[in-house]
């Protein structure tokens, strides 16, 4: 399975956009990236997916570098409410890889 | 619209028991998988079901088993429990249709064995 490298940890502030990355060198044509969070005491949440192209939603934006190799996912507005684990996966078989994820703190 | 319910929410088991854990998918949807996720470590997965089969398998022992209903909601089972069998444990569900349809996941099931 093709794995992502994230970093630990991340900081922002209230109502400043954030720009979450994520490293996945060895991704393969038919992977597609997905972008899960997890707040406190909760399972998992889907945030959004993509396979080439640019996606946004009413959650985030995904930004897919043209090479593949990484991508960035983007809060537009961080609320205190974003404050969680968000993780980048490569799915392709349908089974989530979870690694360590990107904690991301919100300050008022 | 019901998400994915689990049950119970939490459970206390000794060493040696077995357990049994509950899963309703969200409404449309007929794939289920399963996760396992320790404290402060990411979710691993456990086993996914499709159409009352086990569809594919992560590295967990035989100890680990599940089943699918026809209503496609599913179960986990888990024999001889160990110590490091305590976690929180995930159900997903999602659309067979594809294999990279996102996952809605249930809150979990803490599980505790003394």
């Amino acid at each position: 399975d093709a794995k992502t490298t994230q970093p630990n940890s991340m900081e922002s502030n209230e109502e400043e956009p954030v720009h979450l990355p994520c490293n996945h060198s060895t991704i393969s044509g038919t992977d597609y990236i997905h972008w899960y969070r997890q707040l406190p005491s909760q399972g998992p949440e889907y945030v959004i997916h993509g396979l080439t192209s640019n996606v946004n939603n009413r959650m985030a934006s995904l930004a897919i570098a043209e090479d593949r190799k990484s991508s960035t996912l983007i809060l537009h507005r961080a609320t205190l409410r974003d404050a969680a684990v968000y993780y980048c996966i490569l799915v392709n078989t349908g089974k989530l890889i979870f690694g360590q994820g990107t904690t991301l703190q919100v300050k008022p | 619209d019901a998400g994915v319910t689990q049950s119970p929410t939490h459970l206390i088991k000794t060493r040696g028991q077995q357990v049994t854990l509950r899963c309703s998918p969200k409404s449309g949807h007929d794939t289920v998988s399963w996760y396992q996720q320790a404290l402060g470590q990411g979710p691993q997965f456990i086993f996914q079901y499709y159409e009352e089969e086990e569809r594919q398998r992560g590295n967990f022992p035989d100890r680990f088993s599940g089943h699918q209903f026809p209503n496609y909601s599913s179960e986990l089972n888990v024999n001889a429990l160990l110590l490091g069998d305590s976690a929180l444990y995930l159900c997903a569900s999602s659309s067979g249709g594809t294999r990279y349809e996102p996952q809605h996941f249930g809150d979990g099931t803490r599980l505790s064995i003394l």
